[in-house]
């Protein structure tokens, strides 16, 4: 069965500081993983997904299948992007086929 | 479009009790998901219905089940409420487009508290 993990509960940096958010995963094939971010008092949302290979409010996020990580990063962090964060896998060529999350981290940017 | 949207907001029970959470797909999506995510959790995949059929199911017990309608919208049953129940339930659609599954969108969530 498919685990991520996500080490940090709680991340504090200042703001214009660089952010890395790390995500560990165990999977046998090769997954589709995916970040997904909640801002206070609103719903889940999809930050991006690494097959697109997109950077979406300055985040990107790079697949490392040999260290089996999917670390979030972004060089300079606004106070905006204080939220929880959360990475999730999929199974590939898995489609539709339910998410597996890790337990979050709750990004917090000080002034 | 409102995006997908679920009933009631709220909700208490009792041990032992039955209830039932309510989900409305985003406009043009037929795939629904179910999502618990108990307090400082991950949310934990509960089963998926496509086309009026569970789809995809994950490691919970038969006291939750489900349907869904020809509309598209869903609902998630719950039997023989238990404390442990009592989480956040999102639920989250998506569709097959132009030969692939579309990125899962979700709901604000029903929270159910079992006392």
């Amino acid at each position: 069965a498919q685990r991520v993990t996500q080490p940090e509960k709680l991340l504090s940096v200042f703001k214009g500081a660089p952010v890395e958010l790390k995500c560990n995963y165990s999977y046998s094939g090769s997954p589709e993983l995916f970040w997904y971010v909640q801002y206070s008092r609103q719903r889940l949302q999809l930050l991006l997904r690494h097959i697109s290979r997109e950077s979406i409010k300055g985040f990107t996020a790079d697949l490392n299948k040999g260290e089996t990580s999917f670390h979030l990063k972004k060089p300079f962090a606004q106070e905006e992007d204080s939220a929880m964060y959360y990475c999730a896998l999929q199974r590939s060529g898995g489609g539709a086929d339910g998410l597996t999350f890790g337990k979050g981290t709750h990004l917090i940017i000080q002034p | 479009d409102a995006g997908v949207t679920q009933s009631p907001t709220h909700l208490i029970k009792t041990r032992g009790q039955q209830v039932t959470l309510r989900c409305s797909p985003k406009s043009g999506h037929d795939t629904v998901s179910w999502y618990q995510q108990a307090l400082g959790q991950g949310p934990q995949f509960i089963f998926q219905y496509y086309e009026e059929e569970e789809r995809q199911r994950g490691n919970f017990p038969d006291r939750f089940s489900g349907h869904q309608f020809p509309n598209y919208s869903s609902e998630l049953n719950v039997n023989a409420l238990l404390l442990g129940d009592s989480a956040l339930y999102l639920c989250a659609s998506s569709s097959l487009g132009q030969g692939q599954w579309e990125t899962q969108y979700f709901g604000p969530g029903t929270r159910l508290l079992v006392l």
